[in-house]
């Protein structure tokens, strides 16, 4: 079936470090695909995200390009700050499968000053 | 605006108990989903309103799960009796369009049943 599968967390960076969090897909139709965070004691909100092959969606210093070829999402930054500490879902969503995403398990970061 | 509403933040309640979560949509959102995280594992999809009418509910778990958006406003999900296995966070979301349009995340909330 359709499923999202990332990395496994946690992951802990010093502060300005790169960044990748993996995310891999497996889908039966032509998906879109997001990147949600999830902030400390706050709900899900979109980061990013791209609806065809080879789109690049970008966000608060973040990027994440649709490679279809090797069915990828993964999240970058070049520079990560102790505010970017935060859980990271991403997620797939196939209009033949009506309302829902498909979230994967979620990456918790850590960013130490 | 007001984003979406989950009451209550935290619930703890005993194996065999009842309880009610509740989500209050952002204004004028006719769809509602309700999403489910258990123990650090994915975010799954539970169902979807559209309006007063249940859309998709094929993540519903078991007949101990009950969900109702009367009037297509605000919607409560009813865990009868509760299980073990019913820990974990409780998210709603909701969105104008469809899930085309930008889903807007509630800050959930997290059951603990012992």
């Amino acid at each position: 079936g359709d499923s999202v599968t990332q990395m496994e967390g946690p992951v802990t960076l010093s502060e300005e470090a790169f960044l990748t969090i993996n995310c891999t897909y497996t889908a039966t139709g032509y998906p879109s695909l997001f990147w949600y965070v999830q902030y400390p004691g706050e709900g899900l909100q979109l980061l990013l995200k791209a609806t065809k092959a080879d789109d690049k969606g970008s966000n608060k210093g973040f990027e994440a390009t649709y490679r279809k070829e090797t069915t990828s999402f993964h999240l970058e930054k070049g520079s990560v700050q102790v505010s970017d500490s935060a859980v990271y879902f991403c997620a797939l969503y196939l209009y033949n499968q009506g309302g829902k995403l498909i979230f994967g398990q979620g990456t918790e970061l850590s960013v130490k000053p | 605006e007001a984003g979406v509403t989950q009451f209550p933040s935290h619930s703890v309640i005993e194996k065999g108990q009842t309880v009610t979560l509740r989500c209050d949509p952002i204004s004028g959102h006719d769809n509602l989903y309700w999403y489910r995280r258990v123990m650090g594992k994915e975010i799954k999809f539970l169902l979807h309103f559209v309006k007063e009418s249940k859309q998709d509910e094929s993540g519903m778990p078991n007949n101990r799960f009950l969900a109702e958006r009367t009037g297509g406003t605000y919607s409560t999900l009813k865990v009868q009796p509760a299980e073990l296995e019913d820990s974990g966070v409780y998210f709603c979301a909701s969105s104008y369009r469809g899930p085309d349009s930008p889903l807007h995340f509630g800050n959930g909330t997290r059951l603990t049943v012992t």
